[in-house]
């Protein structure tokens, strides 16, 4: 069956950097596009942008261009968040999706930035 | 960017009622392919949103028929009807016909 699993919970101090994977599994990693959704706490879905898996163009939604870094290890079939310089507005959960319609959410990664 | 207004922000219901949710945008959801993609998704509690329907009226495998989507253009419009306690939580409509893709601001649907 088709998932995406995501790692797991992280706490970062304001200035650090985060990387955040999402692994997929039952399906052709290349042959569907990722998707990055933010949710800050008790706030609504907000789309971070997506990359393409087969020639791993990344596109950032405004909010997300110079901090927020998509990647790929196609070879593990895992696509991943990078986010530098975290600031405290980034404390969200993070989701990777797949493809337009999303379809298919990973569990959401808890990113807490405090000082 | 496309705003989507969503409504109602609360929607109490009694189970086994009905409910409709209504996602409109502020420009038209048609691409330039001909198809439209708005998508609807449920987020139950401490759970990642799960998709309901796709491209306004298309039903996602193992969704049950008491969901339906209808609408066309910039007006759209999720169903459920016979609700059950499974179908409570934040509903977001979505759309990515145009970039930014943009989510309306949500609906909880609650017990009356």
């Amino acid at each position: 069956q088709i998932q995406l699993v995501q790692s797991g919970p992280e706490l970062k101090k304001p200035g650090e950097s985060v990387k955040i994977s999402c692994k997929a599994s039952g399906y052709t990693f290349t042959d569907y596009a990722m998707h990055w959704v933010k949710q800050a706490p008790g706030k609504g879905l907000k789309w971070m942008g997506w990359i393409n898996t087969y020639t791993g163009k990344p596109t950032y939604a405004d909010d997300f261009k110079g901090r927020f870094v998509f990647s790929l290890e196609a070879s593990a079939s895992t696509a991943n968040l990078q986010i530098s310089n975290l600031k405290n507005e980034d404390t969200a959960t993070y989701f990777c999706a797949r493809t337009r319609n999303f379809d298919y959410w990973g569990q959401g990664v808890m990113v807490t930035v405090s000082s | 960017d496309v705003v989507m207004t969503q409504t109602p922000v609360s929607l109490p219901v009694s189970l086994g009622g009905q409910a409709s949710i209504s996602c409109r945008s502020s420009q038209s959801l048609v691409h330039s392919n001909g198809n439209t993609y708005l998508h609807w998704y449920l987020q139950k509690p401490g759970q990642s949103p799960q998709l309901l329907i796709y491209r306004v009226s298309n039903r996602f495998s193992g969704v049950p028929d008491r969901f339906s989507g209808s609408g066309s253009g910039t007006d759209f419009t999720l169903k459920i009807s016979r609700v059950e306690p499974e179908d409570l939580g934040d509903y977001y409509c979505l759309q990515s016909t145009h970039f930014p893709d943009t989510f309306g601001a949500g609906t909880k649907l609650e017990l009356k």
